[in-house]
């Protein structure tokens, strides 16, 4: 079974700095990737995801990823943060079954809290 | 373009009660998954939902079930409730059921289920 891991269930940065959000991957077999983000009393919103067609994918609201399979991570950064960006944040493997259909596997999540 | 709605949005039950969670897709999409998310941990995979059939599930036991209508919504029903269920409950639409695991899940903000 495919599984993440995210380091860090708490990040802490000030306001303009550079947010680093780390998550590592197990899959037997090349992995799509998602980045979720969770606003407080809300659902869960992409961010971005990897479908192998780049290695370094962008996303919404400044953020992107890189893709590295020799270090098995999908970390999500973001140059300089912003009071908005504080959430929780979810790193997501999709399971693909034979026959059709998907499911995510997610990761624990990191709260990311941004300090002025 | 509404996005996919769940209902009710937060709900109190007692153990042993049973509970029906309700969850509108997203104009245009036809699959239908439910995901389990307790306090400070990622979302868990229930199951899946195509052509009112339940396509995949999770690591959930029989008290789950679940049931798609013909225009694609979907119900999560809970038996015996007990108070490890109580969480938030997310409904996620997609379009298709091929075999590519890049579909994108598009998530409601949840019911929250408080069990007492």
């Amino acid at each position: 079974a495919q599984s993440v891991t995210q380091l860090g269930s708490h990040v802490s940065v000030s306001e303009g700095a550079l947010v680093l959000l780390r998550c590592n991957y197990s899959s037997s077999v090349p992995p799509y990737l998602f980045w979720y983000v969770q606003y407080p009393n809300q659902g869960l919103q992409l961010l971005l995801k990897y479908t192998s067609a780049a290695t370094l994918v962008k996303g919404i609201n400044g953020f992107e990823a890189e893709f590295k399979k020799s270090e098995t991570s999908f970390h999500l950064t973001k140059p300089s943060a912003h009071m908005s960006d504080a959430a929780e944040y979810f790193c997501a493997v999709s399971d693909v079954v034979t026959g059709g259909g998907n499911k995510l596997t997610f990761g624990t999540g990191t709260q990311l809290k941004v300090e002025l | 373009d509404a996005g996919v709605t769940q209902s009710p949005t937060h709900l109190i039950k007692t153990r042993g009660q049973q509970v029906t969670l309700r969850c509108s897709p997203k104009s245009g999409h036809d699959t239908v998954s439910w995901y389990q998310q307790a306090l400070g941990q990622g979302p868990q995979f229930i199951f899946q939902y195509y052509e009112e059939e339940e396509r995949q599930r999770g690591n959930f036991p029989d008290r789950f079930s679940g049931h798609q209508f013909p225009n694609y919504s979907s119900e999560l029903n809970v038996n015996a409730l007990l108070l490890g269920d109580s969480a938030l409950y997310l409904c996620a639409s997609s379009f298709g059921y091929g075999n590519s695991g890049a579909n994108v899940l598009t998530f409601g903000a949840g019911s929250r289920l408080t069990v007492l």
